[in-house]
């Protein structure tokens, strides 16, 4: 079965510089969550959208913002990264409309700025 | 994080005997759910029990749920080195579907 979809799956960035990640969801899920896990840390919920309109806002730091595109893939821009923003990124996809809870996650988007 | 801890932090069994995990929240919840993560990958979605059950089975895993308590318990019976992982609660809220996820239990299972 298809399932969800991160790219890239590492990124290198430099500090104050920007990064996009892209998440698509498994095919029919109209919902997706953004997590943040930290080193060591459990996973932090971030933002999350539903038939491409922001439905949560959780811990999302102000240079970050993201969307949700027609076709439901989602991308989480992060602009004046710091060396705090080093994190396993995960999204998350769902059947929101279904009133289906069952998150299922991508592999993560290992980010290291440096 | 709206979680409350998970307990133990740490367990390391032996193969073939019974590993119990525990977790515990601060909020009303609809649903609580439960993950499994091996080191610095995804996280894999086990089981989900609702607020009005209070124990579902799948395979070797028991959930059970007291939501009188605001606690939670992961039960892997029989377990086998590939058990080995990080193993996380989640609930959502009344508010919204986003997860809040417990501290964890890193569960190491040995031949």
């Amino acid at each position: 079965a298809a399932g969800v979809i991160q790219s890239p799956r590492h990124l290198i960035k430099e500090k104050r510089e920007t990064a996009t990640l892209k998440c698509y969801p498994i095919p029919r899920h109209d919902t997706v969550y953004w997590y943040q896990q930290g080193p060591g840390q459990d996973p932090q919920f971030l933002i999350s959208f539903y038939e491409k309109m922001q439905s949560d806002k959780g811990s999302i730091p102000d240079r970050f913002s993201a969307q949700q595109f027609s076709d439901y893939h989602s991308e989480l821009n992060m602009s004046s990264l710091e060396l705090g923003d080093s994190a396993l990124y995960f999204c998350a996809s769902s059947l929101g409309s279904s009133g289906t809870y069952e998150q299922y996650f991508g592999p993560g988007t290992r980010l290291t700025v440096t | 994080s709206q979680q409350g801890e998970e307990d133990p932090q740490a367990l390391s069994i032996q193969e073939g005997e019974n590993a119990t995990m525990n977790c515990s929240y601060k909020t009303s919840i609809n649903n609580l759910q439960w993950y499994r993560q091996n080191s610095g990958r995804g996280l894999v979605h086990l089981i989900l029990i609702r607020s009005n059950e209070r124990e579902k089975h799948s395979g070797r895993l028991r959930v059970t749920l007291d939501t009188s308590k605001k606690s939670s318990s992961l039960l892997i019976t029989a377990s086998r080195a590939a058990d080995t992982a990080s193993y996380f609660c989640a609930t959502d809220q009344d508010s919204g579907y986003a997860l809040n996820f417990g501290k964890g239990t890193s569960l190491l299972v040995t031949p």
